[in-house]
């Protein structure tokens, strides 16, 4: 259980256009998204926290109207970067939170979406 | 605000043999601490996890971590590694009441070795 999908897994796009990634949560509902960034070799930066039917919470220095989120279902929360340019090219991660019991604080994660804008 | 260091950034080890990835953190609250692994261009996959009780936790394919409140701590250990366990260790925590945001540290590359 606690399976959470991405789609697309690898990405290719011109420099301006848009793209989207879905985030889906496939035997449970998650109030709580996570999306994350990766670059080579690093950590992950969390970029905003998605909560279903509100607006996400962006973290410091991530660019709202650049990274798109919504979270429009308890099993579905998209990320769309706008405009795209080579500097975005990274490993898109998303991770969803169970509510339940002493699971109430772990993130299970997607598989990842590498996105390459030429 | 709280951190998460992860002492190493790389450990090569050979097969059969034990190894410690170390995991230290600093917060001002209590924190709940897991490790994950990355496989190469995956996801992360949940190790183990300590959110009370007994300090040993043990975790998924053979793998244990021990919680040291007084030296905040949460060293990783594996008795005896294989091939399959190289790949990308990281150690996070999560602040008690903080919106449930995973910290993470830099993560530590294991390479087994035959």
């Amino acid at each position: 259980g606690a399976v959470v999908s991405q789609h697309p897994s690898w990405v290719i796009c011109k420099s301006g256009t848009s793209v989207k990634i879905e985030c889906r949560s496939l035997d449970f509902q998650a109030t709580t998204m996570f999306w994350y960034r990766q670059f080579p070799k690093q950590s992950l930066m969390l970029m905003a926290t998605s909560n279903e039917g509100s607006k996400a919470t962006y973290e410091q220095g991530v660019e709202k109207d650049k990274f798109l989120i919504n979270h429009a279902s308890l099993t579905l929360s998209t990320l769309t970067v706008t405009s795209a340019h080579p500097e975005d090219s990274s490993f898109y991660i998303c991770s969803a939170r169970v509510l339940a019991g002493s699971s109430s604080y772990e993130q299970y994660f997607g598989p990842g979406t590498r996105l390459t804008v030429t | 605000a709280q951190s998460v260091t992860q002492l190493d950034s790389q450990v090569p080890v050979f097969e059969e043999a034990p190894v410690e990835l170390r995991c230290n953190y600093s917060s001002s609250v209590s924190v709940y601490l897991f490790w994950y692994v990355q496989y190469p261009n995956q996801g992360l996959q949940l190790l183990l996890k300590y959110l009370s009780g007994s300090t040993l936790v043990k975790g998924i394919n053979g793998f244990e971590a021990e919680f040291n409140k007084s030296q905040t701590s949460f060293h990783l250990r594996k008795p005896s590694v294989h091939i399959s366990d190289t790949a990308e260790y990281f150690c996070a925590v999560i602040p008690y009441n903080q919106g449930g945001k995973l910290i993470f540290g830099q993560g530590t590359e294991l390479s087994v070795k035959p």
